[in-house]
C-alpha cells in the first residue's frame, strides 16, 4: 500500500524567505502527483499537478518537482508571504485502472511570520 | 476547472441521528467522490459516487453507514448515519473531470457529533 509522508509536519519562516516542502512515497509506480493547499477549516485548493512523465511543474512563486526514482517531491515557495500561510498537502495518484484513491500526505503546516 | 459548492458548510449533531450531505458542481463531471478528514489527520477516501449505479466503497467504509446518492451528473450526497462522536470530521467532495488528472474540492463541511 502507498504511504506518502511530508516532512516537516510545521514551519515558521519569516515573510520574504524561500523555502522548501518535502513529499516522500514509498511505491514509485505512482500516475501523477499532485499539491494542495489547504486554509483552517476549509476544503483543498490545487496548486500543481505533476504528471509522471514530468520532472517539474511552476506556477507563479510555486515549483514542484517529481522525482519518481527516490520517491521524492518538493515544493518550493520563493519570497513567501503572509498569506501562504496554509496547510500544504501532497497526494500521490494511482496508475490507471488502480482504483481512485489519491494517497494523501498529512501536510505541513507553514506559518509566515509578517 | 470546476466549482463545487457544499450545503451544510458546517453542522453540530447529537448521537445516534444522521446528517445529509449535499454537493453541486457547476458543471457536468464524470467521477465525484466522498473523503472524510479526522481532526490532525489527512485525507481519506470513502467512496465513489456513480452516475446511475450503487457506489463504490473503499476498505472500511459501508454502505450502510455511508449511504451515497448520484442522481445525475452535477450532484451527489452523503449521509452520516447513527452518527458517533467518532463521525466527527471533516467531509469533502471533490471530481475529476474528463480530460485532467485533477481532482477539485469542495469547501467541505465541518460536522461535529455531541
Amino acid at each position: 500500500k502507498q504511504e506518502v509522508t511530508q516532512i516537516p509536519a510545521a514551519l515558521s519562516v519569516p515573510e520574504g524567505e524561500n523555502l522548501v516542502l518535502n513529499c516522500s512515497f514509498t511505491d514509485s509506480a505512482i500516475y501523477n502527483l499532485q499539491w494542495f493547499r489547504q486554509d483552517p477549516g476549509k476544503g483543498l485548493t490545487s496548486l500543481l499537478l505533476i504528471q509522471s512523465s514530468q520532472r517539474e511543474q511552476t506556477s507563479g512563486r510555486l515549483n514542484a518537482s517529481l522525482d519518481k526514482s527516490s520517491g521524492r517531491s518538493t515544493l518550493y515557495i520563493a519570497a513567501s508571504q503572509p498569506g501562504d500561510s496554509a496547510t500544504y498537502l501532497c497526494a500521490v495518484i494511482p496508475p490507471k485502472g488502480t482504483g481512485n484513491q489519491f494517497y494523501f500526505g498529512t501536510g505541513t503546516s507553514l506559518t509566515v511570520i509578517p | 476547472s470546476a466549482v463545487i459548492s457544499q450545503k451544510p458548510s458546517r453542522d453540530i449533531c447529537q448521537r445516534g441521528t444522521s446528517l445529509t450531505i449535499q454537493c453541486q458542481v457547476d458543471s457536468q463531471v464524470t467521477m465525484m467522490f466522498w473523503y472524510r478528514q479526522q481532526p490532525g489527520q489527512s485525507l481519506t477516501l470513502i467512496a465513489t459516487a456513480n452516475q446511475g449505479s450503487e457506489a463504490t466503497y473503499e476498505s472500511g467504509f459501508v454502505i450502510d453507514k455511508f449511504p451515497i446518492s448520484r442522481p445525475n451528473l452535477t450532484f451527489s450526497t452523503l449521509t452520516v448515519s447513527n452518527m458517533s462522536p467518532e463521525d466527527s470530521s471533516i467531509y469533502l467532495c471533490s471530481v475529476g473531470t474528463s480530460g485532467s488528472d485533477e481532482q477539485y474540492f469542495g469547501p467541505g463541511t465541518r460536522l461535529t457529533v455531541t
